[in-house]
């Protein structure tokens, strides 16, 4: 069975700062790692994927996260946050032959003035 | 180049009334998935339908939820005999004709958000 847990529910950074949002997988085997971005009454849209190539993964709007086996761990960065980030966020995970998407419950990111 | 196409953005219906949730895929999309997102949650995977076929339903729920993917026209959601806790959005995401959800990027709508009152 597969699992994400995404820690925290909601984070708050300052315009300009650091956006880090954490997800940590449970897999038996190799897994396939996704971020989705949820804007508000809108679909999800892909910001990036990992399918086992390059661990360090770089996706829309300039964030990438980076696949460590070691800590189970898909993080999301971005440098520099930007207004419009200000939108929900959310790890998943599948493996090569599933068919179904594991999602985490999500992290609603707030950008500060 | 739409994309994939959910109606009705959203729904009301009264308790023990029927709800059709529609979703169109992608052009050139053969595999539609359904997702269930509760407040304060992730979105759940309900079925996996092809056309004419459905592939895995293991997240649906056994009674009043049925799904089709009909050959012609739009693939259907449909909840009987509604309840309050069926309140909540409800997304479609199509995929490409190869199977495998990790080579194939989901693409979602924009969700049906029912309203059971």
């Amino acid at each position: 069975a597969q699992s994400v847990t995404q820690l925290g529910s909601h984070v708050s950074v300052s315009e300009g700062a650091l956006v880090l949002l954490r997800c940590n997988y449970s897999s038996s085997v190799p897994p396939y790692l996704f971020w989705y971005v949820q804007y508000p009454n809108q679909g999800l849209q892909l910001l990036l994927k990992y399918t086992s190539a390059a661990t360090l993964v770089k996706g829309i709007n300039g964030f990438e996260a980076e696949f460590k086996k070691s800590e189970t761990s898909f993080h999301l960065t971005k440098p520099s946050a930007h207004m419009s980030d200000a939108a929900e966020y959310f790890c998943a995970v599948t493996s090569w032959g599933d068919d179904k998407i594991i999602f985490g419950k999500g992290t609603r990111l707030h950008i500060l003035p | 180049n739409a994309g994939v196409m959910q109606n009705p953005r959203h729904l009301v219906r009264r308790r023990g009334q029927e709800a059709r949730l529609r979703c169109s895929p992608m052009k050139g999309h053969s595999h539609v998935y359904w997702y269930r997102q509760l407040p304060e949650e992730g979105l759940k995977f309900m079925v996996y339908l092809q056309k004419e076929n459905i592939i895995d339903e293991s997240g649906m729920p056994k009674e009043r939820f049925s799904a089709e993917f009909p050959k012609e026209g739009p693939s259907i959601l449909r909840i009987q005999q509604v309840v309050r806790g069926d309140s909540a959005a409800y997304f479609c995401a199509s995929s490409p004709p190869q199977r495998r959800a990790a080579k194939n990027i989901q693409y979602f709508g924009a969700g049906t958000r029912l309203s059971v009152l």
